[in-house]
C-alpha cells in the first residue's frame, strides 16, 4: 500500500494566489491531520478531520481551510497566500484517535513570495 | 511558550555510540507521549509511544523512559548507526486529535 500520498511534492505560489494541496492516504484511517512545519518550531497543527463529513480547527487555522467528503482525501486549501504561509505541509493519519499511531506523509514544500 | 522542551537542540556522536535525548513537557492532563524519527525531506515515522501508566518502551535500538511525576522523557540511542542521523521529535498528547511538538534534537552521527 502507499500510506500517505501528497501532491505536490514542492511549489512556489505568489503571494495573493490560491492553492490546494492535495492528501490521500489508503488505510481507510478515520482521523487525518495537516500541519505545518517551520525551522525551529515544533509542528504545528493547522486542521483536522475525526472522521469523514467532520472537520476541526487546530493551532494555527487562518488562512487555510479543509474539506472531508470521503474517507481517504483532506484537502488543504489556501484560499489566498501570504509569504508567512512559507513552510512545509505535513498531511497524517490515524485510525482512532488519541492513543493510536500517526502516519504521516511525505510534505510538501510550499513558497509563497 | 511550548509546552514540551527539547534539549539539546543538536548534537554529534560517532557511529557505535550511546546518546540520549531529552523531552521536558508541561502539558496536562497528560495522556500519552510518543517519539517520532524524522529524517530529512521525509515525513515523521513513530519509535514509541507510551500512556502515563508506562514508564519504559523499546523499539529495536530506541529505548524511552518516561516520568510523569516530573514530566519528563528521555529516548536512549543503543550503538548508533549512521543511518540514525535525523532529527528526533518528542510529542504529547492532552486530548484526541491535538498533539503539542517540541522542536526536536537533530542527531548526526559521524564514522
Amino acid at each position: 500500500t502507499a500510506g500517505i500520498t501528497q501532491a505536490p511534492t514542492s511549489q512556489i505560489l505568489a503571494a495573493g494566489r490560491s492553492m490546494t494541496l492535495r492528501c490521500t492516504q489508503d488505510m481507510r484511517h478515520n482521523a487525518m491531520y495537516w500541519y505545518r512545519q517551520d525551522l525551529g518550531l515544533g509542528l504545528r497543527l493547522i486542521h483536522y478531520s475525526n472522521t469523514a463529513g467532520t472537520t476541526g480547527k487546530g493551532e494555527v487555522p487562518d488562512g487555510y481551510s479543509v474539506s472531508r467528503a470521503n474517507t481517504d482525501d483532506f484537502p488543504l486549501t489556501l484560499a489566498s497566500a501570504v509569504p508567512s504561509q512559507t513552510s512545509v505541509y505535513f498531511c497524517a493519519s490515524s485510525d482512532k484517535g488519541d492513543t493510536d499511531t500517526q502516519y504521516f506523509g511525505p510534505g510538501t514544500r510550499l513558497t509563497v513570495l | 511558550k511550548n509546552q514540551v522542551e527539547q534539549s539539546p537542540q543538536s548534537l554529534i556522536i560517532l557511529e557505535g555510540k550511546n546518546c540520549t535525548l531529552q523531552c521536558n513537557y508541561t502539558v496536562s492532563p497528560f495522556s500519552n507521549l510518543r517519539w517520532y524519527k524524522q529524517d530529512t525531506g521525509r515525513g515523521p515515522v513513530s519509535l514509541t509511544i507510551m500512556t502515563f501508566s508506562e514508564n519504559t518502551k523499546s523499539n529495536g535500538r530506541y529505548t524511552a523512559t518516561l516520568d510523569a511525576d516530573t514530566k519528563q522523557s528521555s529516548l536512549h540511542i543503543t550503538a548508533s548507526q549512521l543511518s540514525d542521523s535525523a532529527s528526533y521529535i518528542c510529542v504529547v498528547s492532552k486530548d484526541d486529535y491535538k498533539l503539542s511538538f517540541g522542536a526536536g534534537t537533530t542527531v548526526t552521527v559521524r564514522a
